[in-house]
């Protein structure tokens, strides 16, 4: 069965340290991945997307995820966070007939 | 604001009563997905459009819920005697098929359901 795991439900960090979100998904078909992020109050909103090419991707604000075939995973990074990167952040995959399967999702929260 | 919305965004109705939900996409995108949303979890796949016809339903969609999109643009979802289990956030997203590389799903604000 097709499913996206992330491995941590809540993050805090301090403002200025470094991020990782761990993404991996368990998938046959040739993949899709989606990093999505909802700030408080807000719809969710694309951070950045993975379809071929140059495994390393990188989206808005800073972000970056970097897609590893041999170890099914999809990490998104970034170097300095900010106390505006508080919001909830999933990991999806976009399956053949195009709906994407959703991580549970990582809470991050960061303190100013 | 030319982006996906939805209608109403709060809902508050009690077990057993009808809702329906609607979904305005983006006007050139021909997809039009649902998916629900519960607290804690990631969003989950209900049901797409492509143009009018559904072409998918997941196991998720019991025979309380149906869907439609008459005429290929806006979309609406009922549920039928709705149950405390059904309280979510309801989202629409919408894209443009055939998919290739730039293609993405653009979601909606969401309806938020609670069923007493």
């Amino acid at each position: 069965a097709q499913s996206v795991s992330q491995h941590n439900h809540h993050v805090i960090l301090s403002e200025a340290a470094s991020l990782e979100l761990g993404c991996n998904y368990s998938y046959g078909g040739t993949v899709n991945l989606f990093w999505y992020v909802q700030y408080p109050g807000q719809h969710l909103q694309l951070l950045l997307k993975y379809f071929s090419g140059d495994p390393l991707v990188k989206g808005i604000k800073g972000f970056e995820a970097e897609f590893i075939k041999s170890k099914f995973s999809f990490n998104l990074r970034k170097p300095s966070v900010q106390w505006s990167d508080t919001a909830e952040y999933f990991c999806a995959v976009k399956n053949q007939g195009g709906k994407l399967i959703f991580g549970q999702g990582t809470e991050l929260s960061v303190k100013p | 604001d030319t982006g996906v919305s939805q209608d109403p965004r709060h809902k508050i109705t009690k077990r057993g009563q009808n809702v329906t939900f609607r979904c305005d996409p983006i006007s050139e995108h021909n997809r039009l997905y649902w998916y629900r949303q519960t607290l804690g979890q990631g969003p989950e796949f209900l049901t797409y459009f492509q143009n009018e016809a559904q072409l998918e339903k997941s196991r998720l969609l019991s025979d309380r819920f149906s869907a439609e999109r008459p005429k290929g643009s806006f979309s609406t979802l009922e549920i039928q005697r709705t149950e405390q289990g059904d309280s979510a956030m309801y989202l629409c997203a919408s894209s443009f098929f055939p998919q290739g590389i730039g293609n993405e799903q653009f979601f909606g604000p969401g309806t938020r359901l609670t069923v007493l």
